[in-house]
């Protein structure tokens, strides 16, 4: 299976918005709406940030926001903060009864 | 509290097969969903495989015919086995608890590597 696209890097300044999408096909984001988004400081271990293409868990601040539009699902961050500097990967759930990552995006807050 | 640890052989020897153990403490191993995922040095992460509480396991396709999990209850423990392991196989392993379609509970990761 292939892994879902993510644009390699994006950044923004402090208080900005950005946007990191995840691009899929029929087979995985554009058939489920089961998309999740972790966030991994260098060296750290992975961190849940979105889960069910939208959904936050508990504990996780509501600048992240989730959302999906046929094949592409978006991770948007508000009110960048220096901690939010860090790689994110999308996942999707797929017909194959399996999941599936993006690359990751790498986070530079400027 | 839940907390996972992996444990196993940091060195594996190529063709030979590569096991780890994730010990759950702060929940009990047969109530929940367990996965693997790993990452190569410098890339990033693969899912490998997840086993629900009912036994069932759904794998990554590429890596099926190598892959097996397991849970022991007793032991508190559930375990990967990947076989006939090669250089591409090194990576940091991950065993995290898969709850709400999401993987929201990580051990910190061992490293294993497979020589060329």
């Amino acid at each position: 299976q292939s892994a879902l696209t993510q644009p390699a890097s994006v950044s923004g300044s402090p208080g900005q918005s950005i946007a990191i999408s995840c691009t899929g096909t029929n087979s995985d984001i554009g058939a489920y709406n089961y998309v999740s988004w972790y966030q991994q400081h260098p060296g750290k271990v992975p961190k849940l940030v979105i889960f069910d293409v939208s959904s936050r868990p508990s504990g996780v601040s509501n600048r992240f926001s989730g959302s999906k539009s046929g094949n592409t699902a978006s991770l948007t961050i508000s009110g960048l903060q220096a901690d939010d500097e860090a790689d994110y990967y999308c996942s999707s759930y797929t017909i194959r009864r399996s999941w599936v990552f993006g690359g990751g995006t790498q986070l530079t807050v400027l | 509290q839940l907390q996972l640890q992996e444990s196993g052989p940091g060195l594996v020897k190529p063709s030979e097969t590569l096991a780890l153990t994730c010990s759950v403490s702060g929940a009990s191993v047969s109530g929940d969903d367990w996965s693997w995922v790993r990452q190569p040095p410098g890339k990033g992460l693969e899912w490998i495989a997840t086993i629900f509480m009912t036994g069932v396991t759904d794998y990554n396709p590429s890596l099926r015919s190598r892959v097996t999990l397991s849970v022991d209850a007793s032991r508190g423990h559930f375990s990967l086995q990947l076989t006939s392991a090669t250089a591409a196989d090194t990576a940091v392993y991950f065993c995290a608890r898969y709850y709400d379609r999401g993987l929201d509970s990580w051990g910190q990761g061992i490293l294993v590597a497979v020589p060329p």
